[in-house]
């Protein structure tokens, strides 16, 4: 089976503009989550998608959201861009059949930079 | 609330020696316990995870981990290192009251000299 892929893999934009990424997850799979990653802050919860539906919420304002496809592809947005934006953006898919031992597998990442 | 602490860092080893990545844990319910492994400009790898039953889990590439409830650890090991382990160790946790999202530890560096 081929793994999460996402894209672009590499980003640079400016402050206050906006960006989308991208996400396909396993196939089979339906649950997709993202994650932030930081020097700082580390790994930090975004949000989960499941059947459409945005399941969890972690603690980010509303500039970031999200959306989920019928065929489970994901996609995130953040709005009006700031610099403490810049960070890799990882995106996971699990099986998504609401057990808390689900295995999560994450996709390579997007590195967004915000100058 | 969910909460994971990864002590060390970095951890050094030499190449064919043990190495153990600490890790411990705090979780409302039971824990359902993780560890990745994060190669330079990638993404997460999954090496293995605890659910129930044995405390000795196995994993991917030779890993083990360790649970221990009383002591609330997970730790990462193996027997013998290797040059190619040299990478960033993630812990996770997410336990059973229906929050799904993982709570990941700092991450620890482990190099391993050869």
């Amino acid at each position: 089976k081929a793994g999460v892929t996402q894209t672009p893999r590499y980003l640079i934009k400016t402050r206050g503009q906006q960006v989308t990424l991208s996400c396909s997850p396993i196939s089979g799979h339906r649950s997709v989550s993202w994650y932030q990653q930081t020097p700082g802050q580390g790994l930090q919860f975004l949000f989960e998608y499941f059947s459409e539906t945005q399941r969890n919420k972690g603690n980010f304002p509303g500039r970031f959201s999200g959306r989920q496809f019928s065929n489970s592809r994901s996609e995130m947005n953040v709005s009006t861009l700031e610099l403490g934006d810049s960070a890799l953006y990882l995106c996971a898919s699990s099986t998504g059949g609401g057990f808390e031992t689900d295995t999560q597998y994450f996709g390579p990442g997007t590195r967004l930079t915000v100058l | 609330a969910q909460s994971v602490a990864q002590p060390e860092d970095q951890v050094n080893v030499a190449e064919g020696n043990p190495l153990t990545v600490k890790c411990t844990y705090s979780v409302s319910g039971n824990p359902y316990l993780f560890w990745y492994v994060q190669y330079p400009n990638r993404g997460l790898q999954f090496l293995l995870k605890y659910i129930t039953g044995d405390n000795l889990v196995k994993g991917s590439y030779g890993f083990e981990a360790e649970f221990n409830k009383s002591q609330t650890s997970f730790h990462l090991k193996k027997p013998s290192a290797l040059v190619s382990d040299s990478a960033l160790y993630f812990c996770a946790v997410r336990d059973d009251t229906g929050r799904r999202a993982l709570t990941f530890g700092s991450g620890t560096r482990l190099q391993v000299q050869p």
